[in-house]
């Protein structure tokens, strides 16, 4: 009865590949999200997405494209990875955009993916 | 300047202490605060969200100061499950997403 859930959850690959990680929530949540955690534990939004619509395009490389097939589903690829990507991946879903109204604060995160490139 | 500072700690303490620790934002049109925790190698989760009048969750006081821009945490009676790192999160008027800070690492010992 995982709410929201990563695969894989450890990811080891060399520089120059091409790497997907997939996310799937059973909360009936509209928005969900990609966070990257660095080292220094900063999580950084990367992507949102609300029913399927992309929302929130931090400046990321071009070389991360989300994908939402369905509002349960947000696939983050990445393609020519570098070692600076190396970071913990998080998924998170919320019931709706943060609106101020208490429905979008609350955010369930997933497990996270541990990437690593070598 | 980061949106959301906090303090790294770690803040060791032993069972039953009391430990606070604050967070500063940068954006004035901040309008809703939250503490989240995050155990070693887990995901985050809400722990409480912060009101303007302030309030309590159990053994957790949460604090808001407008004027000064800043959020506080106090835990009391402190347990050796509440070891973990607090991140302090922050919703900006009409922004999309949450800005997180980069979490006070709280260790309390036997």
């Amino acid at each position: 009865d995982t709410a929201v859930s990563q695969t894989p959850k450890y990811l080891v690959t060399q520089m120059g590949n091409d790497k997907s990680i997939k996310c799937e929530q059973n909360l009936g949540h509209d928005t969900m999200y990609w966070y990257k955690q660095d080292s220094k534990k900063f999580l950084k939004i990367m992507f949102s997405y609300n029913n399927k619509e992309l929302i929130i395009n931090e400046t990321v490389p071009n070389r991360f494209s989300p994908k939402s097939p369905d509002k349960a589903h947000l696939n983050l690829h990445i393609n020519s990875l570098e070692l600076g990507d190396s970071a913990v991946y998080f998924c998170a879903s919320s019931q709706d955009l943060l609106s101020g109204q208490g429905l979008g604060e609350t955010q369930y995160f997933g497990p996270g993916t541990r990437l690593l490139v070598l | 300047r980061k949106e959301v500072e906090q303090d790294p700690g770690p803040f060791n303490v032993p069972e039953g202490a009391t430990v606070a620790f604050n967070c500063t934002y940068s954006n004035s049109a901040s309008q809703s605060f939250f503490w989240y925790r995050q155990d070693c190698r887990k995901e985050p989760k809400l722990l409480m969200s912060v009101y303007s009048s302030g309030n309590e969750d159990g053994r957790f006081t949460a604090q808001l100061n407008r004027a000064s821009q800043y959020i506080s945490l106090l835990i009391r009676d402190s347990k050796l499950s509440d070891s973990a790192t607090y991140l302090c999160v922050v919703n900006a008027i009409n922004d999309y997403k949450l800005s997180f800070g980069a979490g006070t690492t709280v260790t309390v010992r036997a």
